[in-house]
């Protein structure tokens, strides 16, 4: 597969155990946040989304909480499974012409 | 099946000589977008379009060009390539603004 970063930062966790994803966003002025996934050799993939009217977002086995005080989003993910493994993003978008701006990532490694 | 469809999946290329990466959209979607993904870089915007005959540079537009002629294609034309525009481009379409984007699976590109 092709590499999508070096030195990532990289969580490790046990199958079944749950996973928690941190995001640092730079601007208070963002009002929209994507969580995505992105697979070896793949591009990246919606896992789900939050606008900056709700702190809480519940999807499949995907949580995202949105901390605006600290500028601080979190992806928890239950029960993680090997299927889990890859480099999470969070975007945040400013609401000017759908500009979304990428963190780093965090590469999740699911150990059976 | 919904998707973002850019080609070619791999080129390699020798400096100077012009090529367009094509990307096609069947969702209806009036944002479209070109990114590139560098390692310790992330995702970095080069151009972006709302609508047909409307686009607008992003983060790193240098040495790029691109189109919207029809809302479903959105190429990426290099003039004349640098071996600096090695990279790993992905093309991505949104619903409107504030939505998140769909991205296609990736043009890897190197210039020698």
């Amino acid at each position: 597969g092709e590499s999508v970063g070096l030195h990532l930062p990289t969580l490790s966790v046990q199958e079944g155990d749950n996973s928690i994803i941190n995001c640092a966003y730079s601007n208070s002025a963002s009002d929209y946040f994507i969580w995505y996934k992105q697979e070896s050799g793949k591009g990246p993939q919606f896992i789900i989304d939050i606008r900056s009217n709700m702190d809480k977002r519940q999807g499949q086995r995907v949580t995202v909480l949105l901390n605006k005080t600290v500028k601080h989003l979190s992806l928890q993910i239950a029960a993680t499974q090997p299927g889990d493994s890859a480099v999470y993003f969070c975007a945040e978008n400013m609401g000017n012409f759908n500009k979304f701006y990428f963190g780093s990532g965090t590469k999740l490694n699911v150990k059976p | 099946e919904a998707q973002v469809t850019q080609n070619p999946r791999y080129l390699i290329t020798v400096t100077g000589k012009k090529l367009t990466v094509t990307c096609s959209q069947n969702m209806n979607h009036e944002y479209m977008s070109w990114y590139r993904q560098d390692p310790g870089l992330g995702l970095r915007q080069i151009y972006y379009s709302m609508n047909v005959e409307v686009t607008d540079k992003g983060d790193v537009p240098e040495g790029y060009k691109v189109s919207r002629k029809e809302k479903r294609n959105f190429p990426l034309i290099l003039e004349s390539p640098s071996p600096n525009q090695t990279s790993l481009y992905f093309c991505a379409s949104s619903r409107n603004r504030g939505f998140g984007y769909t991205f296609g699976s990736g043009t890897r590109l190197t210039v020698v």
